[in-house]
C-alpha cells in the first residue's frame, strides 16, 4: 500500500528562519515524490518534483529512500511562504497525499 | 494554456437535489484525475480516467456519484441525491505522460449541501 504521511498540521516559523516541513512515505517499489503548495482558497501548484532536483522558490527536498523521507527545506523563511503544503506519492497508482502541513511565517 | 477548468466555482443546493461538477482538461493530457478535499480527510482520490476510459472508481464513496468522461475535453462528477457530508471542494486534475510531471489541477468546485 501507498502512504504518506506528514507528522505536523502546522508549522511556525519567524520570517528569516529556517523551514523544514517532514514527509515519511510508505512504498515498497521506487517512489515518485512531489510536493504541492496551495495558498489560501487556491488550486494545488506543483512546487517540487524528487526527478528534477530543482529549487523552486528557494525550497528544496531530497529523496532519502534508507530513511523512506523527501523533506521540505528552506534555508530563510518569507511572509509569502505561508500556505498548505502537501507531500504526495505515486508509485502503481495515481498521486496519493499526506494530510498537508499549514505553514505560518510570522513577521 | 487555460489550465485545468472546473465549473462551477461554487455551488450551494439542498439536501436531495442532484449536482453536476463539470472539468475540461488541458489538451493533450490523457489522465484525468478527481480528488475531494475535506479538512478532515485532506484529499482522497475519488475516480480517475485514461483516455476518456474509467480506470479506478474506487474511491467514489457511494452509489450517489457517478462521473463520466464523453470525449477527451470533458468530465462531469455527479452526485444525486445530495447529502449535507457530500459537501467539500472537490478538484479535477489533468496529467499526461510522463506521469513524473506531476498532475495540474483545477481551480476546484466548493459545493455546500445545505
Amino acid at each position: 500500500a501507498q502512504r504518506v504521511t506528514q507528522p505536523e498540521k502546522l508549522l511556525s516559523v519567524f520570517k528569516g528562519a529556517p523551514v523544514e516541513l517532514k514527509c515519511n512515505y510508505s512504498y515498497s517499489g521506487s517512489p515518485e515524490l512531489f510536493w504541492y503548495v496551495q495558498y489560501s482558497r487556491q488550486r494545488l501548484q506543483l512546487l517540487l518534483r524528487h526527478i528534477s532536483r530543482e529549487s523552486i522558490k528557494g525550497f528544496t527536498a531530497d529523496l532519502n529512500k534508507g530513511e523512506t523521507s523527501f523533506h521540505l527545506k528552506k534555508p530563510f523563511a518569507q511572509e509569502e511562504d505561508s500556505a498548505m503544503y502537501y507531500c504526495a506519492l505515486r508509485g502503481n497508482t495515481p498521486l496519493v497525499f499526506g494530510k498537508g502541513t499549514r505553514l505560518s511565517v510570522i513577521a | 494554456d487555460a489550465g485545468v477548468i472546473q465549473s462551477p466555482r461554487h455551488e450551494v443546493t439542498e439536501m436531495g437535489q442532484e449536482v453536476t461538477l463539470r472539468c475540461k482538461p488541458i489538451s493533450g493530457h490523457n489522465s484525468l484525475f478527481w480528488y475531494r478535499q475535506t479538512m478532515m480527510r485532506g484529499l482522497e482520490l475519488l475516480i480517475y480516467f485514461n483516455n476518456n476510459v474509467p480506470i479506478d472508481d474506487s474511491g467514489m464513496p457511494e452509489d450517489r456519484f457517478s462521473a463520466k468522461m464523453p470525449n477527451a475535453s470533458f468530465s462531469t462528477l455527479k452526485i444525486q441525491p445530495s447529502e449535507p457530508r457530500d459537501s467539500a471542494v472537490y478538484f479535477c486534475a489533468s496529467s499526461r505522460p510522463p506521469t513524473n510531471y506531476g498532475y495540474t489541477f483545477g481551480s476546484g468546485t466548493r459545493l455546500t449541501v445545505v
